[in-house]
């Protein structure tokens, strides 16, 4: 596989802050990136996208941020809530069809 | 969004026997899926991209002759781990894109070898 294989960061955030989960990609031709929110024992579920021509997309609750000169994703999720603790991954298009997966980062939430 | 749906979601096996994990796009066609393995607190490793009605492409350090692919029909891919060991023990995920862009997952299969 392509993808490192580092054991998870860990991002502990208190409920109704605000979170800021990084990712630096690999490819500076990668044009169309996505986020994923895995939850224990399940597969990743798409949180939102960016593509290269873009700097900042907004969703709900969420915000990905793309600096291309610096090869940098981030994901911010607004107010926090117990049902965002997951690992969350990015993930850059490589090919057609094909992504490769940051080494993730566990988001907890705090009461 | 479009389905993948994966199965089993868990299975164990005696070391020595074979697996089969289904991946199947429910409502689109996938002339290509992607297989993935994941140990625990890690990311996401591909192992191998499923095209249909030929061979599939494995990643480097992926051994072929032990995770098999078979990618029939636009709608089905399985993944044969044969002659499992306990070091095959993984999470295995499958994916699959209905268009040039987002990829789905499937829920994933647990796989226990004992």
């Amino acid at each position: 596989g392509e993808s490192v294989g580092l054991h998870l960061p860990t991002l502990s955030v208190q409920e109704g802050d605000n979170s800021i989960i990084n990712c630096a990609y690999s490819n500076s031709a990668s044009d169309y990136f996505i986020w994923y929110k895995q939850e224990s024992g399940k597969g990743p579920q798409f949180i939102i996208d960016i593509r290269s021509n873009m700097d900042k997309r907004q969703g709900q609750r969420v915000t990905v941020l793309l600096n291309k000169t610096v090869k940098h994703l981030s994901l911010q999720i607004a107010a926090t809530q117990p049902g965002d603790s997951a690992v969350y991954f990015c993930a850059e298009k490589v090919g057609t069809y094909k992504y490769i997966f940051g080494t993730g980062t566990r988001l907890k939430v705090l009461a | 969004g479009a389905v993948v749906s994966q199965h089993p979601s868990r299975v164990i096996c005696k070391s020595g026997t074979s697996v089969k994990i289904e991946c199947r796009s429910l409502d689109f066609q996938a002339t290509t899926m992607f297989w993935y393995r994941q140990f625990p607190k890690q990311s996401l490793m591909l192992m191998a991209t499923s095209n249909e009605g030929s061979k599939a492409t494995y990643e480097q350090g992926v051994e072929k002759d032990k995770f098999l692919i078979n990618h029939a029909s636009l709608t089905l891919s399985t993944l044969t781990v044969t002659s499992a060991h306990p070091e095959d023990s993984s999470f295995y995920i499958c994916s699959a894109s209905p268009e040039v862009a987002e990829a789905f997952f499937g829920q994933g299969t647990r796989l226990t070898v004992v």
